[in-house]
């Protein structure tokens, strides 16, 4: 069975705060992915990395930056967290077939 | 930019009840349309999936079509049931996920 975690469920920060977000995934998997969500609106890709150093920008990256420094670890970071990012945070991961697996989600509220 | 829209956005019905759920993308080289489904607070689950190379797949009770002629598939619920409330979301791709805004379906005993 295909298992991504992510590094909390619950996390309050404060504006301005520098906010890691961490996604660890056990299948080898080559891509991964960062979403948030948000009502109304659906899963919005902000991130996604297809090896190991590389990313690319998806829909909403501004705010937002990634790192990719092995394989199994993709973490989601908020340079000065502001309170439009408050949201749900979705860590997806997949292999060579379509089929993505997702994390249990983060819920960031930004004070 | 590519898109994917997603009806309607809230569905009840009664159990035994049918739920069809439709989508459209904008993107004519997608060739993958998956539906996950989302239980409150519980992440989201692949549940069916289809190429572009195919027009119809069903499981069990759930059923997904595709007319990629239109650029719109569906997903249809048969004799539906509670466990089946959940928010269903669409997706289309070519080399990244799209997803559609979601459907909340309401299954009421």
């Amino acid at each position: 069975d295909v298992k991504v975690t992510q590094s909390s469920r619950y996390l309050v920060k404060r504006t301005g705060e520098k906010v890691f977000l961490e996604c660890v995934q056990d299948m080898d998997h080559e891509n991964m992915f960062w979403y948030r969500q948000d009502p109304g609106l659906g899963l919005r890709l902000i991130y996604f990395s297809y090896d190991v150093k590389m990313k690319e920008k998806g829909d909403i990256p501004e705010g937002y930056s990634v790192s990719r420094e092995k394989k199994e670890r993709f973490s989601l970071i908020l340079e000065s967290a502001s309170t439009n990012q408050t949201s749900m945070y979705l860590c997806a991961s997949r292999s060579t077939t379509p089929g993505q697996y997702f994390g249990p989600g983060t819920r960031l509220t930004v004070l | 930019g590519e898109n994917v829209e997603q009806h309607p956005s809230t569905l009840s019905v009664q159990e035994g009840d049918s739920a069809v759920i439709k989508c459209t993308y904008s993107d004519s080289a997608s060739n993958y349309f998956p539906w996950y489904k989302q239980e409150l607070g519980k992440r989201p689950q692949l549940i069916i999936d289809i190429r572009s190379n195919v027009g119809e797949k069903k499981d069990q009770r759930i059923a997904v079509t595709l007319n990629k002629t239109a650029k719109h598939f569906s997903l249809h619920i048969t004799e539906t049931q509670p466990e089946d409330s959940a928010v269903y979301f669409c997706a289309a791709t070519y080399n990244k996920l799209i997803f559609g805004a979601g459907t909340r379906l309401a299954v009421h005993p």
